[in-house]
């Protein structure tokens, strides 16, 4: 079965700083890798997302991750962030079979300090 | 825009109720999904949907049942409440099949708490 391992809990951070949020998932033949962003009280908005193509992926607000299938990983970064980015960070893969299911890993708690 | 709607933001039921999660998607999207989420265990299957009357167990559907009799709406049934299910539920949906519209899209969730 499918998995996703966030290597962080919590990554503390100063403003304007790079940071990387790791995420690596158990392989598969087909893998589609999805980056959500949850800001306080509210649901869960698509970062960026790899399909196929191009292994270095760019979303919104800045951030990219990279997708490395012999390692297995798909990172995610920014070179300078924000207070605003303050935010829990979860990394996702699609399982088995056609029906969409989502499996999870366990985020990572961004903390942009000033 | 994809809309994704949950009922109530914020409940909360006495131990023993039998409670209601409501979910509603506009996108015609045959695939519907219910996660509970919680600190440090990010988010959890619990039910899935993959069309009308349709459903599958998630990784923890133990205290749950689902319903889906249309194809816009999902609901999450409590059978009886009890504080351990205290937790955010968050809705999500997708359309089915692969290619660029793999996205699921996410209600704003809610945040549950059974006294």
């Amino acid at each position: 079965a499918q998995s996703v391992t966030q290597l962080d809990s919590q990554v503390p951070v100063f403003e304007e700083a790079p940071v990387e949020l790791r995420c690596n998932y158990s392989s598969s033949v087909s893998v589609y890798l999805f980056w959500y962003v949850q800001y306080p009280n509210q649901g869960l908005q698509l970062l960026l997302k790899y399909l196929s193509g191009s292994t270095l992926v760019k979303g919104i607000n800045g951030f990219e991750a990279e997708f490395n299938k012999s390692q297995t990983s798909f990172h995610l970064r920014k070179p300078s962030v924000h207070i605003s980015d303050t935010a829990e960070y979860f990394c996702a893969v699609y399982g088995s079979g056609n029906t969409g299911k989502l499996i999870f890993g366990q985020g990572t708690t961004l903390q942009v300090k000033p | 825009d994809v809309k994704v709607t949950q009922s109530s933001r914020y409940l909360v039921k006495r131990t023993g109720e039998k409670v209601f999660l409501e979910c509603v998607q506009d996108m015609d999207h045959e695939n519907m999904f219910w996660y509970r989420q919680d600190p440090g265990l990010g988010l959890r299957l619990i039910y899935f949907s993959y069309d009308v009357k349709m459903k599958e167990k998630g990784d923890i559907p133990e205290g749950y049942s689902v319903s889906r009799e249309k194809k816009e709406r999902f609901s999450l049934i409590l059978e009886s409440a009890s504080t351990n299910q205290t937790s955010m539920y968050l809705c999500a949906s997708r359309p089915r099949g692969g290619g660029m519209n793999t996205e699921a899209f996410f209600g704003q969730g809610t945040r549950l708490t059974v006294v």
